[in-house]
């Protein structure tokens, strides 16, 4: 059972941009910038898209960003691509020396 | 290139034990913290354990404290995840990644992973 919250499922049509939000508590994405952002296509190996909230790794494309709000982080792509259809997931430190994983948002691209 | 290659996956019955390794390339194995992440059939990411980069620092999912053990021997470049008293649930693709506890809270580089599956 995962200590961060995703929405199920989020769509949008190529071009359009869409936010998945991963929430969490004061002990964990409110008080640490270690919140990070994966992409999973299924079959494949999970792919780190963002890192400490908003910094994005030499091989993510820039349309993808991130964010965060109190207990709430978000994951934002731009300019929908078919490509972009997969799970995303988020994750952050918990100050516990441990991590957690949020459950994984289903992107579909219409 | 940084590669990572898992092996020690297969079937198990539960109450076995076994042995994941993960051998890296392309990177200074000893400077990096390394990880262990799952997937079990139909779910989501799992954290499992992480170690720090001298391997003097573990930290381990609550959940498995007590049954898996994270480990790495820098001189032969190998990471490793012994897995004691296996249960159904522990059925899962294991991922070795660089990164998580203590330095870089994050997983950068990923294994293509290995698949255990533990059933009677």
């Amino acid at each position: 059972q995962s200590a961060l919250t995703q929405p199920a499922s989020v769509s949008g049509s190529p071009g359009q941009s869409i936010t998945i939000s991963c929430t969490g508590t004061s002990n964990d994405i409110g008080a640490y910038t270690f919140v990070s952002w994966y992409q999973h296509h299924p079959g494949q190996v999970p792919k780190l898209i963002i890192y400490d909230v908003s910094n994005r790794p030499s091989w993510a494309s820039g349309r993808f960003s991130g964010s965060r709000s109190g207990n709430t982080a978000s994951l934002t792509i731009s300019g929908l691509q078919p490509e972009d259809e997969a799970d995303y997931y988020c994750a952050s430190f918990t100050g516990r020396n441990t991590l957690v994983f949020g459950p994984g948002t289903k992107l579909t691209v219409l | 290139e940084v590669q990572l290659w898992e092996s020690g996956g297969g079937s198990f019955q539960p109450g076995e034990s076994l042995r994941l390794s993960c051998t890296p390339s392309g990177f200074t194995f000893s400077t990096f913290a390394m990880s262990w992440v799952r997937q079990s059939p139909g779910q989501g990411l799992e954290w499992v354990a992480s170690i720090s980069g001298s391997g003097d620092k573990t930290d381990t999912a609550d959940s498995l404290k007590g049954r898996f053990t994270i480990s790495r021997d820098n001189s032969k470049r190998i990471l490793s995840l012994q897995m004691n008293s296996l249960r159904v649930d522990d059925t899962a693709v294991y991922y070795c990644t660089t990164g998580g506890t203590p330095s870089r809270r994050f997983f950068d580089f990923w294994g293509q992973g290995t698949r255990v599956s533990v059933s009677s």
